[in-house]
């Protein structure tokens, strides 16, 4: 069953650091979507993406945030200056189209010191 | 904003036993989709319901999309303890491109 990937599986930064997270879609899915997880809370909705460009966005998502597709494979999720609280597990999730069943890939865990 | 929340936060129950989880919108949802997290793992996807007053079935879970299409629920018959994780319940945005998870209830089966 097609699956979807992210790397890396842990990040640890400093505070103040930039990250990247990458997730590669279901190949024949055309909605991405961002979401954390701080332990033991719920999955927070953090971004929507189709057709090269952000559908929307939550109250988390500032302009910290920064999500592209830059070759047509990678998603990936910038986080520009990492602060404490974006410490989380982050997942990804692809989708064929609206309404239908959201894969969530694996979850890259960032800590951040 | 939109909030989904579900009860009981946490639920032990022995093996053998029922369990049900209940989520209720502020919003009216065009669908309700739930979803199965393993201690340590992703989100799965296990059900999408769309119709007010929908039931489904799948095995021994039971899935109800409320007649307001404001609430849901998850009826688990007989737990096993492969049913051990967190169940949430997750809805769209009126737009579609936003999609909000409930508080989730956490399941443990004592064997």
């Amino acid at each position: 069953e097609p699956e979807v990937t992210q790397t890396p599986s842990h990040q640890v930064t400093q505070m103040g650091q930039e990250v990247i997270l990458r997730c590669v879609p279901i190949s024949n899915h055309l909605y991405f979507y961002w979401y954390r997880q701080i332990l033991g809370q719920k999955v927070e909705f953090l971004v929507s993406f189709y057709n090269n460009e952000i559908s929307e966005k939550s109250e988390i998502f500032d302009d910290q945030f920064s999500v592209e597709r830059p070759d047509g494979s990678n998603f990936t999720l910038k986080i520009r200056s990492t602060k404490l609280e974006d410490s989380a597990m982050y997942f990804c999730a692809t989708e064929r189209a609206p309404g239908y069943e959201q894969y969530f890939g694996p979850g890259t865990r960032l800590t951040v010191t | 904003g939109q909030q989904v929340m579900q009860i009981p936060q946490y639920q032990h129950v022995q093996e053998g036993e029922d369990f049900t989880t209940y989520c209720n919108s502020s919003t009216t949802l065009s669908n309700i989709q739930w979803y199965k997290q393993r201690p340590g793992g992703h989100p799965v996807f296990l059900i999408q319901l769309v119709k007010s007053g929908e039931v489904k079935k799948q095995k021994r879970l039971t899935f109800q999309f409320g007649e307001a299409k404001k609430n849901s629920s998850l009826h688990i018959t007989a737990t096993q303890t492969t049913d051990v994780g967190t169940y949430f319940c997750a809805g769209p945005s009126n737009t579609g491109n936003q999609f909000y998870f409930g508080t989730g209830t956490s399941l443990t089966v004592i064997p």
